[in-house]
């Protein structure tokens, strides 16, 4: 089985601040994992994803995340952030041999103060 | 390139009725999945269908159906709604051979009266 847990639903910071958004994973085989934004009343922007390559990935929007195998985490970072980063962000995982099947965490809301 | 389009956009319906909603993938795409998103619940996956075959299927009921047409065009129905299942009903689609990225739709607004 595998599964994502997202820890704190809410995040405030203060815009300009470091922004840390965590994700630890479960999976028996290497997974496949990738940081969502959702806007309200929007789908699902992708972030970035790690597919086993390099364990530092950079993204969109100034974001990166970095695979740590020994802690099975996934955390989302942005060195300052801004006010537009406000929204919905979800961690997902899945593995090659399911296909397109997402398990989804259950989303941090990240609250930007100006 | 054009988005993945879900229509309609909003839906209302009443208990005991049945819902057919409608998902047009990118442009080559041949993978659509579909999700159900809730407060309670988050996003939970129903289903993903790969060149008109169902390839994955999440934990849901049998009123819960899709299927893929030719054209990589998707539908999703559900019969015999429950108040229970009011959600946002997100569908994304990829290239589809390997896991790849998603790209999702705006997502249609299902409201169960």
């Amino acid at each position: 089985a595998q599964s994502v847990t997202q820890l704190g639903s809410h995040v405030s910071v203060s815009e300009g601040a470091l922004v840390l958004l965590r994700c630890n994973y479960s999976s028996s085989v290497p997974p496949y994992l990738f940081w969502y934004v959702q806007y309200p009343n929007q789908g699902l922007q992708l972030l970035l994803k790690y597919t086993s390559a390099a364990t530092l990935v950079k993204g969109i929007n100034g974001f990166e995340a970095e695979f740590k195998k020994s802690e099975t985490s996934f955390h989302l970072t942005k060195p300052s952030a801004h006010m537009s980063d406000a929204a919905e962000y979800f961690c997902a995982v899945s593995r090659l041999n399911t296909g397109n099947q997402f398990y989804f965490g259950t989303g941090t809301s990240l609250t930007v103060i100006p | 390139k054009a988005g993945v389009t879900q229509t309609p956009r909003y839906l209302i319906k009443t208990r005991g009725q049945q819902v057919t909603l409608s998902c047009s993938p990118i442009s080559g795409h041949r993978s659509v999945s579909w999700y159900q998103q809730t407060p309670g619940q988050g996003l939970q996956f129903l289903f993903e269908y790969f060149s008109e075959t169902q390839r994955n299927k999440g934990n849901f009921p049998g009123r819960f159906s899709g299927r893929q047409f030719s054209n990589s065009r998707s539908e999703m129905n559900v019969s015999t709604l429950e108040l229970g299942d009011s959600a946002l009903y997100l569908c994304a689609s990829s290239l589809g051979e390997v896991i790849d990225e998603q790209f999702f739709g705006p997502g249609t607004r299902l409201t169960v009266l």
